[in-house]
């Protein structure tokens, strides 16, 4: 049982360039989320999805899609990233409720933008 | 209006003591949950403990328990018997019902033990 799983860990872009974060879960959790984390800001919800096929935005979508084609997968991308996406992004899935339901969190992706 | 506000950017304890991390939410929702996470240097995220709006009783997991008032809107995390495996950040969650069930994050608190 491997939870939530995020590809990759790490990675280098240059401004302009594309790529796409993936997230896995094998706990058949209808909600899915997406975050960023930048120092003394704590995490920053940037899209989540409450179902496959459904997506919605969160605190800070600009610069980012994602789509949840299959209920297991979640992907966030970046079509022309930009320095200030330099940032560390954590996946997580949890049941759709009730609300006393806690979210399991992926390792964690750290990007870096130049 | 922030939604969780964490207001101890950093606090040291002395390895055994116990420590108290202050937490404040603001919420009109009659049910939501609250939760606290802890990522170490590491980086993961760890769920600690979770207190559901109608809970009458504070929660408690082993050495960490969440001192609830309601009537305050806070939800402190105590950590008992403080172990230098304890130094690293937490974090305060609310869920609410009425907001689609989203997650809301303080910025967080480092905890730092001292031998």
């Amino acid at each position: 049982n491997a939870g939530v799983t995020q590809t990759p860990k790490f990675r280098v872009l240059k401004t302009g360039q594309s790529m796409t974060l993936l997230c896995a879960q094998d706990m058949n959790h209808e909600y899915m989320y997406w975050y960023r984390q930048d120092p003394g800001m704590g995490l920053r919800l940037i899209h989540y999805s409450v179902g496959e096929g459904t997506t919605a935005k969160g605190e800070v979508p600009d610069g980012y899609n994602v789509s949840r084609l299959k209920k297991q997968n979640f992907l966030l991308g970046l079509e022309s990233a930009a320095p200030s996406q330099t940032s560390v992004y954590f996946c997580a899935s949890s049941r759709q409720g009730p609300s006393t339901d806690t979210q399991y969190f992926g390792p964690g992706t750290r990007l870096t933008v130049l | 209006a922030q939604k969780i506000t964490q207001t101890q950017p950093g606090m040291f304890v002395q390895e055994k003591e116990a420590v108290t991390l202050d937490c404040t939410y603001d919420t009109s929702d009659p049910s939501y949950g609250l939760f606290w996470y802890k990522q170490p240097s590491s980086g993961e995220m760890i769920f600690l403990i979770y207190q559901g709006s109608y809970d009458q009783q504070n929660a408690t997991e082993g050495r960490y328990s969440l001192n609830f008032q309601k009537a305050r809107k806070s939800a402190n995390l105590v950590i008992s018997a403080s172990q230098l495996g304890d130094s690293a950040m937490y974090f305060c969650a609310m869920r609410e019902k009425n907001t689609g069930n989203q997650f809301y994050f303080g910025t967080g608190t480092s905890l730092t033990v001292i031998p």
